[in-house]
């Protein structure tokens, strides 16, 4: 079954520093993978995807992810870390084995900036 | 930027009632989804919905539960005879296409508390 794993329950950077989210998964096949984002009381929202093209996944607000088949990581990065990022952060892996989309999420990283 | 709409924003139930959450897809969506997410656990599939019939469902979606398209718009899930450990964050997802490569647009969750 497909799985993702985020090593990392939370993170804290200061304001102006690299963010490193860290993730791997487990797939019988080539994944599509994706990061979410969740600030309070919000919904969930798509940061980025990777869907088997270019390896390195450029998304929203400046967030990055490379996929590291050999690794069978995706991490997601961040050069300058803003007080805004501060939210909980999800790996997610889609599994359609049965023709349907369905997305397995990992536990989340809550990302933590200080001034 | 079209949104995945849902109502209400928090719901408090006693225990044994039924609650209707509801859901306003993207409109150019075929593809519905319900995850959810009790507190400190990670986000779940539940269901998804295809052509007006259930597509797959997971192990927690039982007879408790059901889901409905009642008109052009809306998509409902029903959960009969609310147990506490329902309480949890609902979401609803729309997406385009249904197979691999695509995200969803989420909405901003429904907090349901069972009491």
């Amino acid at each position: 079954a497909q799985s993702v794993t985020q090593l990392d329950s939370h993170v804290s950077v200061s304001e102006g520093t690299p963010v490193l989210l860290r993730c791997n998964y487990s797939s019988s096949y080539s994944p599509s993978l994706f990061w979410y984002v969740q600030h309070p009381n919000k919904g969930l929202q798509l940061l980025l995807k990777y869907t088997s093209a270019a390896t390195l996944v450029k998304g929203i607000n400046g967030f990055e992810a490379e996929f590291k088949k050999s690794e069978t990581s995706f991490h997601l990065t961040k050069p300058s870390a803003h007080m805004s990022d501060a939210a909980e952060y999800f790996c997610v892996v889609s599994d359609s084995r049965t023709g349907f989309q369905k997305l397995v999420f990992g536990t989340g990283t809550r990302l933590l900036v200080s001034p | 930027e079209p949104e995945v709409t849902q109502t209400p924003s928090h719901q408090v139930t006693q225990m044994g009632q039924e609650v209707i959450l509801r859901c306003v897809p993207i409109s150019n969506h075929l593809y519905f989804y319900w995850y959810r997410q009790i507190l400190g656990q990670k986000v779940e599939f539940l269901v998804s919905f295809y052509n007006n019939e259930i597509s797959e469902k997971s192990e927690i979606f039982d007879d408790q539960f059901s889901v409905e398209r009642p008109d052009g718009s809306n998509f409902t899930l029903k959960i009969r005879s609310t147990k506490l450990e329902d309480s949890a964050m609902y979401f609803c997802a729309s997406s385009e296409i249904g197979q691999g490569k695509g995200g969803y647009t989420f909405g901003s969750g429904t907090r349901l508390t069972v009491v």
